[in-house]
């Protein structure tokens, strides 16, 4: 978890409200991650970053939208909560690989987010 | 579709015993396969990664992994558990772009 803070780490909120989560690394790192993680469903990948102002959909994007203007500052937004939102976010950084190796993600320490 | 399958919800192995977590992968040509481990209420561990070379990956804490191309599989393995071993064990595959794609874990419970 060093070098990556999450904020913050629990918030409940109530359908229809707007939420924004915060993701900040110290660690320069280029690329950044929003993954949602689910019991039965693993992590999954809401959407990422591959430097500043570049983002990309992942799998789950949908009620989802992602700001980077800073290379240590990731934004997730949900733009209207829904009940199933509700779960635990994570984000990660990685550093870019060669051509031929891809290196490993390290992530933040997760927030909880509860929608009622 | 990239995925990567964990076919154990739970693996119980008594302390001092081997354990095996199973992970099989679903590309063609040459995966880039990770293994994470997650404690509780704490992100995401690395343990080790498989790009290319040698089938037997050494990791963190005494884990090891053996890439077995024939069956598709990247099994997470430790001689000897310790209950501190006792965790959710997440397998992943790069998909490109840096992008993971994640098995839907399994936790290991490693009785005294």
């Amino acid at each position: 978890d060093a070098g990556i803070t999450q904020s913050p780490r629990h918030k409940v909120t109530e359908t229809g409200t707007p939420v924004t989560l915060r993701c900040h690394q110290t660690e320069n790192h280029r690329y950044m991650y929003w993954y949602r993680q689910d019991p039965g469903h693993g992590l999954r990948l809401i959407h990422y970053s591959y430097g500043v102002k570049d983002t990309d959909k992942g799998e789950v994007s949908d009620g989802y939208s992602v700001s980077r203007s800073k290379t240590e500052d990731f934004l997730l937004t949900l733009e209207s909560a829904t009940s199933s939102q509700t779960s635990v976010y994570f984000c990660a950084t990685a550093t870019r690989g060669t051509v031929d190796a891809y290196n490993e993600q390290f992530f933040g320490p997760g927030t909880r987010l509860t929608v009622l | 579709a990239q995925s990567v399958a964990q076919p154990e919800d739970q693996v119980n192995v008594a302390e001092g015993n081997p354990l095996t977590v199973k992970c099989t992968y679903s590309v063609s040509g040459n995966p880039y396969l990770f293994w994470y481990v997650q404690y509780p209420n704490r992100g995401l561990q690395f343990l080790l990664k498989y790009i290319t070379g040698d089938n037997l990956v050494k990791g963190s804490y005494g884990f090891e992994a053996e890439f077995n191309k024939s069956q598709t599989s990247f099994h997470l393995k430790k001689p000897s558990a310790l209950v501190s071993d006792s965790a959710l064990y997440f397998c992943a595959e790069n998909t490109g772009f840096q992008k993971l794609v994640f098995g839907t874990g399994t936790r290991l419970l490693v009785s005294p």
